[in-house]
């Protein structure tokens, strides 16, 4: 069975730091996706990454980037000189197809809140 | 492009009572998901609908939780009766046609507090 674990609950830095939030996964299947998503106080999901299973390169994007490495089942989130409005809780999600269509079964990890001091 | 909506952001209920979830998803996306995401833990997905189908109920607690899309558009989730563990956020996402491969766009959320 599917399953991410975001082992970290909570990650408290100050401004300008980096920090990564750390997410590992377990699937049987080859193919599949990975997402993040960032939860504001608000409460809205904002969608911020999808890497598929085949696509092991690093992505940046800004100041943030991601890793993907297959073989520990991991694809980790750094943010580079965090600001006060990284505040949030992240989530890391896992996104199989369906055994009977290719319907998307998403999974998601406990999340890490993270908080940015000034 | 508009996003999904929700209504309401917010409602108390006493338990025993009933309440009522509105989402209308991003135009012309044929997929559309219901999670309870309890403090402190992520989504969890309750039904998912593909046009006005249902794709999985599995994890929707049949004996109190309802769910509808119609007209294969806008949904709404019905509780009845609440309990006080039905306190969570109820969230909508959508997607383009429920491939595994897209990506899931969610609304603000509807806060339930069950007193």
């Amino acid at each position: 069975a599917q399953k991410v674990t975001q082992a970290q609950t909570e990650i408290s830095v100050v401004e300008k730091e980096d920090v990564t939030l750390d997410c590992v996964y377990e699937t049987r299947d080859t193919t599949y996706y990975l997402f993040w998503y960032k939860q504001p106080p608000s409460g809205e999901l904002v969608f911020l990454i999808r890497r598929n299973s085949f696509d092991e390169q690093n992505e940046i994007s800004g100041r943030y980037s991601w890793n993907f490495q297959k073989s520990t089942s991991s694809f980790n989130f750094t943010i580079t000189a965090s600001q006060v409005v990284d505040s949030a809780v992240y989530f890391c999600a896992l996104s199989e197809a369906r055994e009977d269509q290719g319907a998307q079964k998403l999974v998601f990890g406990q999340g890490t809140r993270l908080t940015i001091n000034p | 492009e508009a996003g999904v909506a929700q209504s309401p952001r917010y409602k108390i209920i006493e338990k025993r009572q009933s309440v009522a979830f509105w989402c209308n998803p991003i135009s012309g996306h044929a997929t559309l998901y219901w999670y309870q995401q309890i403090l402190g833990q992520g989504p969890k997905l309750l039904i998912q609908f593909q046009n006005n189908g249902v794709v999985d109920d599995s994890q929707l607690p049949k004996d109190r939780f309802s769910a509808e899309r119609l007209k294969g558009v806008d949904s709404t989730l019905k509780i009845q009766p609440a309990k006080l563990e039905d306190s969570a956020v109820y969230l909508c996402a959508s997607s383009l046609s429920g491939r595994y491969q897209e990506t899931q766009y969610f609304g603000p959320g509807t806060r339930l507090l069950v007193l």
